[in-house]
């Protein structure tokens, strides 16, 4: 299996605060991705990177931001929490077409 | 916006039954992805199709990659209940950014 953490694993926080959450690798992949995951809607990508200090949006960026400054570490920030935010957050790393997947994140906006 | 199609959402069968589930795009994409989740636990790549009319078979499953690359199916065969969960298409976008997306996933449920 690919060495990928998320953490926490699991959050509950209030609405307005900032929240961020972590991802870390130990394989060394060029590409992490951050996805959220809501029942109906498969997988959402929010952000990506594909190098340190590069990052581009994917479709539910609002909201969101990241920052990637090492190769094994990417952070995505809620700058302002809201229950629309509500879901399970999954980080995703690869360096070909295959991505593999962390455990995820269940985050409850209350 | 390139978009993964996939159906049908949901599909229930009786162990024993067929099925296909297809996805599909209005898109070229140069490989395409087929996911397969469980409740509580991130997607596991099952296969990667490359070449337009690829046939790839993992025991029971069969994946094709449609001519154009605009397309792909994944055809269970005598379904078991332990094929039970969430099957998710994915490709990337045009322009190797390395931008993944996925389909919105088809809930496959096999009753014993």
């Amino acid at each position: 299996d690919a060495g990928i953490t998320q953490s926490p694993r699991h959050k509950v926080t209030e609405t307005g605060t900032p929240v961020t959450l972590r991802c870390h690798q130990t394989e060394n992949h060029r590409y992490m991705y951050w996805y959220r995951q809501d029942p109906g809607h498969g997988l959402r990508l929010i952000h990506y990177s594909y190098g340190v200090k590069d990052t581009d949006k994917g479709e539910v960026s609002d909201g969101y931001s990241v920052s990637r400054s090492k190769t094994e570490d990417f952070l995505l920030t809620l700058e302002s929490a809201t229950s629309s935010q509500t879901s399970v957050y999954f980080c995703a790393i690869g360096q070909g077409p295959e991505a593999f997947f962390g455990q995820g994140t269940r985050l409850t906006v209350v | 916006t390139q978009l993964l199609e996939q159906s049908p959402q949901f599909l229930s069968i009786q162990e024993g039954e067929n099925l296909t589930v297809y996805c599909n795009s209005s898109s070229v994409f140069s490989s395409l992805q087929w996911y397969r989740q469980e409740p509580g636990e991130g997607p596991v790549l099952l296969v990667t199709v490359v070449t337009g009319g690829e046939v790839k078979k993992l025991k029971r499953l069969t994946f094709q990659f449609g001519d154009a690359r605009k397309d792909s199916s994944l055809h269970i065969t005598a379904a078991q209940p332990g094929d039970t969960g969430l099957y998710l298409c994915a490709a990337h976008g045009s322009g190797n950014t390395g931008k993944l997306i996925f389909g919105q996933g088809t809930t496959l449920q096999v009753k014993p």
